[in-house]
Parts: C-alpha cells; structure tokens; sequence
C-alpha cells in the first residue's frame, strides 16, 4: 500500500540546535513528497515540496529537505530552530486527486 | 495573498442533527477538498473534487457526508445525523491544479457533537 511514514512522534529539541524529522515512503507512491506545519489552531502551510530534479529542496523558515530514492526517505531539517518553530510537522504525498498525510511529528523547541 | 476562508469556526451540534460547514477556496483554484483531524490524531482524507463532481472519496465519507458547489465561490461539506465521532476539525482545501500542486488549507470548523 501507498503510504508515508514520520518515525518520530515527538521531537524535543533546545533553541538554536539543529533538527531532523524523518519520512520514510513506500516505493510505490509518486514522487510527489511534501512538508507541511500545522501552528495551533491554524490550518496546514506548505513547508516545501518535491516534484522532480533537485533532490535537496528548500521551504520557508529555513527548512530544507532531501528526496533521498535509494532509502526512500524525504527527511526535514533545520539547523537551528527557534522557539517559533514548535507545531507539528507533515510529510505528504500526492496519489491521484488526494494527498494523504503522514501521522506528524510534534517538534517541541525549548528555551 | 489570497486564502482560503472557512467558517464558522466552531460549531457545536446535537447528535443526529445535519450541519453544514463552508468554505470559500481561493478564487482561480479548481480543484477542493475536505480532510477532518480529530482531536491529537492524523489528517485524513475525505473527498475531493473537480468540475462540479466528486473525484475521489475516501471510505470515511460515507452517505451521511455530502458536498456541493452550489455558487462559483462556496463549497460545501453536509453531515446528515451527526454522530459523537464526527467531533473533529474540518479543513477545506483548495489548489490550482492536481498530481504535485501543494494544498492550501482555511483554518478548520471545529465541529463538536454532543
């Protein structure tokens, strides 16, 4: 089955520190791969997203992620994060007129 | 930047009533979508939709789930007889295109059903 996988369901990490928040996805799906942050009681917001070329992409706030196709991995980072960072994190995919979402990564930035 | 606006924000219902949630996808988008996120869990698909029809739905969207264009701006998302478990956030989604267009989300109807 088509699928994405976040391993991580919590993140704490100290300000300034650098983070990854990994997604692994099932080599059947499209090569469609994306991020997106939820901040509370907002909606998703697209981070970055993965369509082809480049296998390093980079978003807003910072993040960058690397579409890796021998490991099937699409994992997020920041080198240093902020304060302002901590929501939760999606990784996505697209497969006919859906995207389905990864179960997310709660990234906890503390002071 | 144009957003796409939802409302109302929250709703609380009884079980076994019909409510409606609207949305307003942003205006040149063509394709819209509905995902519900209950509460500390995933957001998950419902159904999607293009040229005024439904082009993908998932198992959760069963008959008591309905949606409708019924204007060139709203899109809307009907539950008949609400149940305890469809207490969640609803986010209406919009993009311009399928395949590797990112979503744009509203900022969800919280519906709680007691």
């Amino acid at each position: 089955a088509q699928s994405v996988t976040q391993l991580d369901s919590q993140v704490p990490v100290f300000e300034e520190a650098p983070v990854e928040l990994r997604c692994n996805y099932s080599s059947s799906v499209s090569v469609y791969l994306f991020w997106y942050v939820q901040y509370p009681n907002q909606g998703l917001q697209l981070l970055l997203k993965y369509l082809s070329g480049s296998t390093l992409v980079k978003g807003i706030n910072g993040f960058e992620a690397e579409f890796n196709k021998s490991q099937t991995s699409f994992h997020l980072r920041k080198p240093s994060v902020h304060i302002s960072d901590t929501a939760e994190y999606f990784c996505a995919y697209t497969g006919g007129f859906k995207t389905i979402f990864g179960a997310g990564t709660r990234l906890f930035v503390k002071a | 930047e144009p957003e796409v606006t939802q409302t109302p924000s929250h709703q609380v219902t009884q079980m076994g009533q019909e409510v409606i949630l609207r949305c307003v996808p942003i205006s040149n988008h063509l394709y819209f979508y509905w995902y519900r996120q209950i509460l500390g869990q995933k957001v998950e698909f419902l159904v999607s939709f293009y040229n005024n029809e439904i082009s993908e739905k998932s198992e959760i969207f069963d008959d008591q789930f309905s949606v409708e264009r019924p204007d060139g701006s709203n899109f809307t998302l009907k539950i008949r007889s609400t149940k305890l478990e469809d207490s969640a956030m609803y986010f209406c989604a919009s993009s311009d295109w399928t395949g590797g267009s990112p979503l744009h989300f509203g900022n969800g109807t919280r519906l709680t059903v007691t």
